[in-house]
C-alpha cells in the first residue's frame, strides 16, 4: 500500500498570512496531483506535477514536486477566505488509480 | 453541464437493504473510477472500469460490493445488505484514457450514503 501523509491535518490562519502544506511518502510516484475539495462537492484538480524538482505556480499558489518524486508541497501566499477548503494530494504510480493523501483542512479567517 | 454526474446526491438506507449508486462520466470519457471517502479523510480507491470491463477492483470489499459499466448507460456501484459501516461519501471520477502521468481524473460531487 502506498501511503501519502499530509501535514498539518488542520490549519487555521488569518487572512493575509502565508502557509505551506506538505505531502510525504516513502514511495516514488510518476506524478502527483493536488486537489481542493469544498464541503458537499467532489475534489477539483488544481495542478499536476510530473518531473522531480518541478515547480508550478497558480496565482498565489506554488506547488513543488520533490527531487526524488516522493514528496510535494503547496505554498499559499497572502491567504484569502476563498482558499478555505480541504486540500488533497494524490499520487499516480502507473497503476490504475490514484493514492490520496490524508488531507489538510485549511480555514482562512477574515 | 458536461461534467461527471452522480445520482442520487443523498441516499438513505436501512441495514440489510441494497444501495445503487450511479455515475455518468464526462462526455467522451470511457474510463470510470469509484472512490470512498469517510469524514475528514482522503479518498480510498475502490474500482476502475472501462466500458463492459472491470480493470482493477483491488480496492473493493470482497463481499456485498459490485460495480459495472455497461455498454449503454451509467456506471453502477451496488452495495448489497448494507451495514452502518458503509455510511460514507462515494465519488466517481472519469478520464478519457487510463491513469497517465499528466492525465487528470474529473470528479463528480458524490453520493452521500447514510445507513440507519
Amino acid at each position: 500500500t502506498q501511503l501519502l501523509e499530509q501535514s498539518p491535518q488542520f490549519l487555521s490562519i488569518q487572512e493575509g498570512e502565508n502557509l505551506t502544506v506538505y505531502c510525504n511518502s516513502s514511495s516514488v510516484f510518476s506524478s502527483l496531483q493536488w486537489y481542493r475539495q469544498e464541503p458537499g462537492e467532489g475534489p477539483v484538480l488544481l495542478v499536476t506535477v510530473v518531473t522531480g524538482g518541478e515547480v508550478k505556480k497558480l496565482k498565489r499558489l506554488t506547488f513543488q514536486f520533490g527531487d526524488a518524486r516522493k514528496d510535494s508541497s503547496l505554498h499559499i501566499t497572502a491567504a484569502q477566505p476563498g482558499d478555505t477548503g480541504l486540500y488533497l494530494c494524490a499520487g499516480a504510480s502507473g497503476a490504475n488509480n490514484l493514492f490520496f493523501g490524508t488531507g489538510t483542512r485549511l480555514t482562512v479567517i477574515p | 453541464n458536461a461534467g461527471v454526474m452522480q445520482n442520487p446526491r443523498h441516499l438513505v438506507r436501512r441495514r440489510g437493504q441494497e444501495a445503487r449508486l450511479r455515475c455518468s462520466p464526462m462526455k467522451g470519457h470511457s474510463h470510470v473510477y469509484w472512490y470512498r471517502q469517510l469524514p475528514e479523510e482522503g479518498l480510498k480507491f475502490m474500482v476502475y472500469l472501462q466500458k463492459e470491463n472491470i480493470i482493477d477492483e483491488s480496492g473493493m470489499p470482497k463481499e456485498r460490493f459490485s460495480a459495472e459499466f455497461p455498454k449503454e448507460g451509467p456506471s453502477i456501484l451496488r452495495i448489497q445488505q448494507v451495514v452502518r459501516g458503509d455510511s460514507a461519501a462515494y465519488f466517481c471520477a472519469s478520464s478519457p484514457i487510463g491513469t497517465a502521468p499528466n492525465q487528470p481524473q474529473h470528479f463528480g460531487d458524490g453520493t452521500r450514503l447514510s445507513i440507519l
